[in-house]
């Protein structure tokens, strides 16, 4: 089964710290993954993209992804975290989905609590 | 630039009554369509994807429909809610083009959904 782990219910860091948000997949072939980002009643916003290249990836706001495929792990960092950083993070990876094509598979979320 | 609109933002229905809840796309044509639930500000739960006019693939058996009457127009509906039916209802789209590397999906603001 395609599936999507973020080990950790909740991640607390001190305002400037580095932060990682972890993230394993398991997926047949080749997996693309995606990271998203949720303020409180407010829709997901998509953050960085995986899907071939550097394993290393940057997206928005200063975050960054490295992808690590002996380990199926694609975890979130940013070198200093902000307190505005404090959201609800989701980790997804697309998968295919019968006739119709491609679907996300999206993790349980993780949040993350930045403190002053 | 493509934006998203789900509408209303916010609903209390009581058990029984029917649902409703629109989204639409600006922008773009012939997107992917979805219909996600979110209980308790964890895991998103895909009910429903849409990859054209009328097509409509259902991921978990329950009370609730879907419909692509146009384009860029999605409806998520029930006939009669039950309280289980409470949430936050996320619509999101995503542009498909075969052969071309996988696109994130961008979301709407969602709509908290309370079943009294």
């Amino acid at each position: 089964a395609q599936s999507v782990a973020q080990p950790e219910d909740q991640v607390n860091v001190a305002e400037g710290n580095p932060l990682t948000v972890k993230c394993t997949y398991s997926v047949s072939g080749n997996p693309y993954l995606f990271w998203y980002v949720q303020y409180p009643n407010r829709g997901l916003q998509f953050l960085l993209k995986y899907i071939t290249g550097d394993n290393l990836v940057k997206g928005s706001y200063g975050f960054e992804a490295e992808f690590n495929k002996s380990q199926t792990s694609f975890h979130l960092k940013k070198p200093s975290a902000l307190v505005s950083d404090s959201a609800l993070y989701f980790c997804a990876v697309r998968v295919r989905r019968g006739y119709y094509g491609q679907n996300f598979v999206f993790g349980p979320g993780t949040r993350l609590s930045v403190l002053p | 630039s493509q934006t998203i609109h789900q509408w209303p933002a916010t609903l209390v229905q009581p058990v029984g009554s029917p649902l409703s809840l629109e989204c639409t796309v600006e922008g773009t044509s012939n997107p992917n369509l979805y219909w996600y639930r979110q209980a308790a500000g964890r895991g998103l739960q895909l009910l429903f994807y849409s990859v054209g006019i009328g097509q409509i693939s259902s991921e978990v058996p329950q009370n609730l429909s879907a419909s692509r009457p146009q384009d860029r127009q999605f409806i998520l509906s029930s006939k009669k809610l039950l309280l289980s039916d409470s949430g936050f209802y996320l619509c999101a789209w995503r542009k498909e083009i075969e052969g071309q590397n996988p696109y994130e999906q961008y979301f709407g603001p969602g709509t908290r959904l309370t079943v009294t």
